[in-house]
């Protein structure tokens, strides 16, 4: 079955640490994006790629980086720049723009110890 | 960046009943999208409609578009308990860009 798997399904962090949030995709799809998700607050764009070796920050790039090496794979690094990280992150995919259907991994919690 | 607002956030009606969902949005639109998410799970894309389309129909779904008062209702017929779950809009204007709306959270009861 095609899908997007983000891995681990739950991260700890401790202050001062960078982590990097996993997401592999086997749709082909050329588009990829991470999305950071608070309560009460819907989806907001991290980071987002259309193609490989390129990527482009969204609304709220401060405190992360991406990188797009591969087609499949699109990991987010939180880094210890990023003051509030606790929050529920989202992987998606497109086959090209983003006015095509998103598909969507079940997502990454990651606390704060 | 601006996001579309939902309404009502959170709407609980009996199994059978059908439910209602708004969204509205600020920018022009190529597209615009409703999709479902169940508690600590990732969204699932359940229709598209575009810009010149008014209504869409997808199984007990139906989807309107008002583009003159920039807003869209997402119908759900003859609830379900598996109904049960937020529904957010998501508006596409420009390339690249993509707007999520914080969601309407639906509880079917059984």
């Amino acid at each position: 079955d095609g899908g997007i798997t983000q891995s681990p399904k739950y991260l700890f962090r401790k202050e001062g640490q960078n982590v990097t949030l996993s997401c592999e995709q086997n749709l082909n799809h050329d588009a990829m994006y991470w999305y950071r998700q608070d309560p009460g607050q819907g989806l907001r764009l991290i980071y987002y790629s259309q193609i490989v070796n390129d990527f482009q920050k969204g609304d709220i790039a401060e405190g992360y980086s991406v990188s797009r090496e591969k087609k499949e794979s699109f990991p987010l690094t939180v880094t210890s720049a990023q003051k509030n990280p606790t929050a529920f992150y989202l992987c998606a995919s497109s086959k090209g723009a983003s006015n095509q259907p998103q598909h969507f991994g079940d997502g990454t919690r990651l606390s704060i110890l | 960046s601006q996001q579309g607002e939902e309404d009502p956030q959170a709407l609980s009606i009996q199994e059978g009943e059908n439910a209602t969902m708004n969204c509205s949005y600020k920018t022009s639109i190529n597209n615009l999208q409703w999709y479902r998410q169940n508690s600590g799970r990732g969204l699932v894309h359940l229709i598209l409609i575009r810009s010149n389309e008014r209504e869409k129909h997808s199984g007990r779904l139906r989807v309107t578009l008002d583009t003159s008062k920039k807003s869209s209702s997402l119908l759900i017929t003859a609830s379900r308990a598996a109904d049960t779950a937020s529904y957010f809009c998501a508006n596409t204007g420009g390339y690249q860009k993509v707007t999520f709306g914080i969601g309407t959270k639906l509880q079917v009861i059984p």
